[in-house]
């Protein structure tokens, strides 16, 4: 089983401040995906990242995944106070057949942004 | 288009009791996968069902089931209820080609006393 490490656990800022939270492990996936999860919800899908040294932005979120496919980023620029959630990470391993996908998740890191 | 639904979305259970929760995908979708979230733990896979079939299972009890019907809703059951089963259980439907990426419901909080 591929282990997702993410950092920090926790991180409490205020508006305005930029950050960046990582999610790394040492095994290579097939993809990585990013989720924001607010309380009492499920998570909610950001972004996928597939290629090795990939950059996709989401207005003030860029996400990077490393270009051996083991690590990821995710930075915030300007934080607001409806960025607070917890961020998740997910690699997806498939079968040989390449159709049959397993998401492992990180444990998160929770994000509270104060006004 | 719908989301994915789950219901309930609370439930408080005895220990030693069983309970089943239920899932809708979004329509299209014909896998669904079911995790267990705690404070402690994060995010674990349970299982994951496509065309009625368990495709992959996590590291769990046998007292934790699930099943697939033929219009891809699932249910999942947890038998012999333990104090340590009060969670967050989580449904994610996917598109068989989209990357494995997954489309949560709002979960079903289960607390045992």
């Amino acid at each position: 089983t591929q282990l997702l490490e993410q950092s920090p656990q926790f991180l409490s800022i205020q508006e305005g401040e930029n950050l960046t939270v990582y999610c790394n492990s040492s095994s290579v996936f097939s993809s990585l995906q990013w989720y924001r999860q607010e309380p009492g919800e499920g998570p909610v899908l950001l972004v996928t990242v597939v290629t090795g040294g990939e950059v996709k932005k989401l207005k003030r979120l860029t996400f990077q995944f490393g270009d051996a496919r083991k690590d990821s980023s995710l930075h915030i620029t300007a934080a607001q106070t409806g960025d607070t959630g917890l961020y998740l990470c997910a690699g997806a391993e498939t079968d040989s057949g390449g159709s049959n996908y397993k998401l492992t998740f990180g444990k998160g890191t929770l994000l509270t942004v104060n006004p | 288009k719908a989301g994915v639904t789950q219901t309930p979305r609370y439930l408080i259970k005895t220990r030693g009791q069983q309970v089943t929760l239920s899932c809708s995908p979004i329509s299209g979708h014909r896998s669904v996968s079911w995790y267990q979230q705690t404070p402690g733990q994060g995010l674990q896979f349970l299982f994951e069902y496509f065309s009625e079939t368990q495709r992959n299972k996590g590291n769990f009890p046998g007292r934790f089931s699930g099943r697939q019907f033929s219009n891809s809703r699932s249910e999942m059951n947890v038998s012999t209820l333990e104090l340590g089963d009060s969670a967050l259980y989580l449904c994610a439907s996917s598109f068989q080609s989209t990357r494995g990426e997954a489309f949560f419901g709002q979960g079903t909080r289960l607390t045992v006393v």
